[in-house]
């Protein structure tokens, strides 16, 4: 059980494009869902935490109006990089947590993004 | 301000053990996780903790002490396929994921 799927795995665009990344909830419902960066080498950093049906709440230093999060359902978070640069390229992951007491979340597969 | 502290990268050799130290300085403390990632992958869950002592599961252990903000994990039996980094995370008073900047595992034949 508690996994969670990330789609696409693997993304190319040009610049100034957007990008959208679906992250769901197959087997269970998530009250609240997670998006992570992680660059080459480094650990996970905390982009926004998104709960259903309410706006997400964006770390500092994240843009909200670039990074778009909307989590429509118990089972399904989107994260929109809008007008896309090269400086964007990195492992985009999110995770999933169903409101139990063990506070565990459980992550997605992750989507590679490469902005050219 | 929040503080979560594991060594960059250790070295072992297979069928050796090692044991993986995080220190976390954090407002509040909920539990600690620790996480497993391959290169390239996300990280998958390997134990948590939120009371003193040594939680075994097969091959990994971990253990906390909540008065000296400590924990470590422990690998028994080294494969080879252990080798990836080894992530530390502290749950804050806020319910919020504190990660620690995780520990690279060489794994030596």
């Amino acid at each position: 059980g508690a996994v969670v799927s990330q789609h696409p795995s693997r993304v190319i665009c040009k610049s100034g494009t957007s990008v959208k990344i679906e992250c769901r909830s197959l087997d269970f419902q998530a009250t609240t869902m997670f998006w992570y960066r992680q660059f080459p080498k480094q650990s996970l950093m905390l982009m926004a935490t998104s709960n259903e049906g309410s706006k997400a709440t964006y770390e500092q230093g994240v843009e909200k109006d670039k990074f778009l999060i909307n989590h429509a359902s118990l089972t399904l978070s989107t994260l929109t990089v809008t007008s896309a640069h090269p400086e964007d390229s990195s492992f985009y992951i999110c995770s999933a947590y169903s409101g139990d007491r063990s506070y565990e979340q459980y992550f997605g597969p992750g989507t590679r993004l490469t902005v050219t | 301000g929040q503080n979560i502290d594991q060594p960059t990268e250790m070295t072992a050799t297979e069928g050796a053990i090692v044991q993986i130290n995080c220190t976390y300085q954090t407002s509040g403390f909920n539990g600690l996780f620790w996480y497993q990632q391959h290169a390239g992958e996300a990280p998958t869950f390997l134990s948590y903790n939120v009371l003193d002592g040594l939680e075994e599961k097969g091959r990994f252990s971990s253990f906390l002490s909540r008065s000296k903000g400590y924990s470590y994990l422990l690998l028994k039996e080294l494969q080879m396929k252990d080798s990836a980094s080894y992530l530390c995370a502290v749950i804050d008073s806020n319910y919020q994921l504190i990660w620690g900047a995780g520990t690279k595992l060489i794994i030596k034949p």
